[in-house]
Parts: structure tokens; sequence; C-alpha cells
């Protein structure tokens, strides 16, 4: 069974400018997540779709992130336009069941750099 | 204070010792709990979760304390391949959104 994807799994963009994440979960996990690690901090909770729905997203930094889930497959980051604390890895995650009860998967990340 | 605790470390011990982390936690809500362990420039990946029985699977074993907030993960004959940082992930009680600590680092050398 296919894991957890993301691509690009690294990109480095110039301030000002806009970078679109994506990450493809395991196919029927209804939930997934996306999470942001910065440098010598811990893993932060961004948002939390269920299928399509936003379900929670007061992870959210600011409005310069966009999420989307379209069709409830595959979502998408959009950060425009990038400063340069939004640099970090932006982990993906996925489960069945919601991830505070059961294992979520995560994918290998996305290594952002914001220079 | 952190919702969620860990000493960073790292811990530097040899093959077959035995090493403890522990994991404090601020929301005395809080109703799950996991150690998820993190290769170096992997995703992290679960290692156990951690029931209010505690729970063992092999050299590893996991308890829950909740009158004093923490959990622990214990490794029994530590191996070269356990090096990695161990995660403790604590959901947020009222919410089912997870919370992570740092990590702790652990070295397993020779």
């Amino acid at each position: 069974e296919a894991g957890v994807t993301q691509f690009p799994s690294h990109s480095v963009i110039e301030k000002g400018q806009t970078v679109t994440l994506r990450c493809d979960p395991i196919s029927g996990h209804d939930n997934l997540y996306w999470y942001r690690r910065v440098m010598g901090k811990e893993i932060k909770f961004l948002l939390h779709f269920v299928k399509e729905s936003k379900q929670d997203e007061s992870g959210m930094p600011n409005n310069r992130f966009l999420a989307e889930r379209t069709g409830g497959t595959y979502s998408t980051l959009k950060v425009q336009p990038a400063e340069l604390e939004d640099s970090g890895v932006y982990f993906c995650a996925s489960s069945q069941g919601l991830a505070g009860v059961e294992e979520q998967y995560f994918g290998p990340g996305t290594r952002l750099t914001v220079t | 204070r952190k919702e969620v605790e860990q000493d960073p470390g790292p811990f530097n011990v040899p093959e077959g010792a035995t090493v403890a982390f522990n994991c404090t936690y601020s929301n005395s809500a809080s109703q799950s709990f996991f150690w998820y362990r993190q290769d170096c420039r992997k995703e992290p990946k679960l290692l156990m979760s951690v029931y209010s029985s505690g729970n063992e699977d092999g050299r590893f074993t996991a308890q829950l304390n909740r009158a004093s907030q923490y959990i622990s993960l214990l490794i029994r004959d530590s191996k070269l391949s356990d090096s990695a940082t161990y995660l403790c992930v604590v959901n947020g009680g009222g919410s089912y959104i997870p919370t992570f600590g740092r990590g702790t680092s652990l070295i397993v050398h020779p």
C-alpha cells in the first residue's frame, strides 16, 4: 500500500514569491493534517481536513497560508507571499480516524527555505 | 509552560544499556498519548500508543502516570538502530489536535 507522499521534497524560494506544496494521503483516509516544524522547535499543527472540509484551521499562522483539498483526495498548501519565517519542514499526515485517537501516517515532508 | 515537554538530550548510551525518557504534559484532560520515532531528516513514525495500564512491545515499555501528568518510554537492551529522536504526542484534551513535544534524541554507540 502506498504511503503518504508529498511534493516537492525541497523548495527554495525568495521572499515574496509563492509556493504550493502538495500532499497525497493514503487512499481511503478521510483525515488529513498539515504540520510545520521550524528548526529547533516542535512540530506544530496547522490544519485538519475531514474529506474536503476544513475541520480545524486554528494553527494556520496567517492569511498568507491557504490550504485546499478539492474532492477530498490530495491537498495543497499555498504560501503567498512567502516570508523568511515560513522556512521549515512541512509535514502532511493522514489517518482513518482522528489523529488524536488513532495512528497517523506522515509523509516525508517538504523542506521549504525562504531566502 | 509548554503543553508537552521533553528533555531534548542527547542521551548517549552504549549498546545493551537500558534508557528511559519522560514526557510531561500540562493539560490534565488529555486523553490519548503516543510515542513516535523520527530518524534524521525522515518523517515521524508511530512507535507505540500509551495506554492507562501501560503497554509493552518487545524491548519497549510505555507507561502513563495521570496523577503526575507524564508518560515514559523505557528501552531495554539498546541497539545501534534505536538511535533516533523520540517524539511524545498528546491530544489536547477537549480537542483531537495532536500536540508534539520537541523530541528526545537518543544515540546508541558501540
